[in-house]
C-alpha cells in the first residue's frame, strides 16, 4: 500500500519563500510528482523526481531523497496567485504504475 | 488547457439513477485514469487503463465500472447513485504508465 503525508494548512507572506513536505511509504516507488490544484480546478503538473536531489523549474524548486522517503517543494518569491493546493503524489510500480495522491498542502499567501 | 477532455462539466441528478462520465485523452496519450475527489478531500484512485486494457483498480465501488475504448477514449458510469456519490470526478491520461499524468478539468456529479 501506500501511505504519503503531508502538512494540511500553511500560510506564508507574499514575496517570501515556503516549503511544503512531504514523506511517503510505498513499496515500489518509481517517481514523486508534484502537482498545483485551484479550488474546484484540475490539478497541474509542477516537477518530477526519480533520482535523488534537487530539480529546479523556475521559481518552484523540488527535492527527493529517496531512503528517507522525503521530499519538499520549495516555492520562491511568492505571488497571490500561488494560493492552492499542492498535492504530493508517488508513483508505484507494484499498482500499475499508478499515481497516489496525498490529501493536499492548502497554501495561503497573504500581503 | 491541459489536452484531456471531460464531459459534461456539471451534471444533477436523483438518487438511484444512472450518470455517464467522458474523458478525451490528450493525443498519443495510451494511459488513462479516472479519480473521485469529495469536498475537502484528496484525489482517491478509481481505475487505470492502458491501451484499451484495465489495468488497476482502486477504491472503485462495484456501482461503478468504466472502460477504454479503441480510440482511446474512455466512460465511467456510475450506477445506483447515492448522496455521497456527489464529487468532482477526474479523468487523467499519459504517454505510457511511468510519465507525468495531465488531467481533464473534472465533472462535478451532485446527486440530489
Amino acid at each position: 500500500g501506500q501511505n504519503i503525508d503531508q502538512p494540511t494548512e500553511m500560510t506564508a507572506t507574499e514575496g517570501a519563500i515556503v516549503q511544503i513536505n512531504c514523506t511517503y511509504q510505498t513499496s515500489g516507488f518509481n517517481g514523486l510528482f508534484w502537482y498545483q490544484q485551484h479550488a474546484g480546478e484540475a490539478p497541474t503538473f509542477l516537477s518530477y523526481n526519480v533520482l535523488d536531489g534537487l530539480e529546479e523549474k523556475g521559481r518552484f524548486s523540488s527535492f527527493l531523497s529517496r531512503s528517507k522517503g522525503y521530499s519538499y517543494l520549495l516555492l520562491k518569491e511568492l505571488q497571490m496567485k500561488d494560493s492552492a493546493s499542492y498535492l504530493c503524489a508517488v508513483r508505484d510500480q507494484t499498482g500499475a504504475n499508478n499515481l497516489f495522491f496525498g490529501t493536499g498542502t492548502r497554501l495561503t499567501v497573504i500581503p | 488547457d491541459s489536452g484531456v477532455t471531460q464531459t459534461p462539466k456539471h451534471l444533477i441528478t436523483a438518487t438511484g439513477q444512472r450518470v455517464t462520465l467522458r474523458c478525451s485523452p490528450r493525443s498519443g496519450d495510451l494511459s488513462v485514469y479516472w479519480y473521485q475527489q469529495s469536498l475537502d478531500q484528496g484525489l482517491q484512485f478509481l481505475i487505470q487503463y492502458y491501451n484499451g486494457e484495465e489495468r488497476a483498480k482502486g477504491n472503485i465501488l462495484e456501482r461503478f465500472s468504466a472502460q477504454q475504448f479503441p480510440d482511446l477514449h474512455s466512460e465511467l458510469n456510475l450506477s445506483s447513485l447515492e448522496l455521497g456519490d456527489s464529487a468532482l470526478y477526474f479523468c487523467a491520461s499519459s504517454v505510457v504508465m511511468q510519465s507525468e499524468a495531465f488531467f481533464g478539468q473534472g465533472t462535478r456529479l451532485t446527486v440530489v
